[in-house]
C-alpha cells in the first residue's frame, strides 16, 4: 500500500524557516516523481514545486520561488521542502503527492497524496 | 501565467446530471487531469488524461476536453458525490503545474 506521511509542519513567525518532510513507502520510491501542493485555509490547490526522479528535474510556483526548495533522498525515501523567508501568505496545509506512473513527468496525474501537514506563519 | 477557470459552485439534484466545467485557452491540446476532494480529506484523482477513469472510480463520472473547455460530467448524482473538484493541468509554457480555482458541488 502507497503511503505518504508529512511531517515538520508547525507554527512559525513571518521571516522564519521550516523543513518539511514525507516518508514514503509501499512503492520503489525512486522511480516516481513528487510534487509539494498546498491549500490555504478555506481556498483552493496551490501548486507548490516538482522534483523528477533523480532529482535533474526541479520546478517551482512563482510564489516560492527563490524561498523554497525541494530536495529528495531516494536513499532514505524521502521527499523534503525546505521554506525559507516564510510569509504569512504561505500558511496553508502542505501535502506530499506522487505521480501515478513511475518515469512519468510533471504533465501526469498525482495518483497519491498524503494527509497534509500545517504550516501557520504568524507572528 | 496559463489560468484554469471554473465555477465557483453548483448544486445539482440527486439522480441528476452535473456537468462542471473548467475553461483555459486552448485547453483541449493539454491534457486535464480532475480531482475529487471532500471535508478534511486529501484529493482524489478521478478523471485523468481528459477522460480516462483510474480504478475504483464508478463510471458515472467521465470526463471530455475540447477547444477551451474541459468538462466533468457526474451522472445519476448521488450524496456522496457532494464535494470540491479541481481540473489541472500542465502548462509547458511556464514549466508549472495550474489547478482551476476549484467548484464546490452541493447534492441537494
Amino acid at each position: 500500500e502507497v503511503q505518504l506521511v508529512e511531517s515538520g509542519g508547525g507554527l512559525v513567525q513571518p521571516g522564519g524557516s521550516l523543513r518539511l518532510s514525507c516518508a514514503a513507502s509501499g512503492f520503489t520510491f525512486s522511480s516516481y516523481t513528487m510534487n509539494w501542493v498546498r491549500q490555504a485555509p478555506g481556498k483552493g490547490l496551490e501548486w507548490v514545486s516538482y522534483i523528477s526522479t533523480t532529482s535533474s528535474t526541479i520546478y517551482y510556483a512563482d510564489s516560492v520561488k527563490g524561498r523554497f526548495t525541494i530536495s529528495r533522498d531516494n536513499a532514505k525515501n524521502s521527499l523534503y521542502l525546505q521554506m525559507n523567508s516564510l510569509r504569512a501568505e504561505d500558511t496553508a496545509v502542505y501535502y506530499c503527492a506522487r505521480i501515478g506512473v513511475s518515469y512519468c513527468g510533471a504533465d501526469c496525474p498525482i495518483k497519491y497524496w498524503g494527509q497534509g501537514t500545517l504550516v501557520t506563519v504568524s507572528s | 501565467s496559463y489560468v484554469l477557470t471554473q465555477p465557483p459552485s453548483m448544486s445539482v439534484a440527486p439522480g441528476k446530471t452535473a456537468k462542471i466545467t473548467c475553461g483555459g485557452n486552448n485547453i483541449g491540446s493539454k491534457s486535464v487531469h480532475w480531482y475529487q476532494q471532500k471535508p478534511g480529506q486529501a484529493p482524489v484523482l478521478v478523471i485523468y488524461s481528459d477522460s480516462d477513469r483510474p480504478s475504483g472510480i464508478p463510471e458515472r463520472l467521465s470526463g471530455s476536453n475540447s477547444g477551451n473547455t474541459a468538462t466533468l460530467t457526474i451522472s445519476r448524482v448521488e450524496a456522496g458525490d457532494e464535494a470540491d473538484y479541481y481540473c489541472q493541468v500542465w502548462d509547458s509554457s511556464s514549466d508549472h503545474v495550474i489547478f482551476g480555482g476549484g467548484t464546490n458541488l452541493t447534492v441537494l
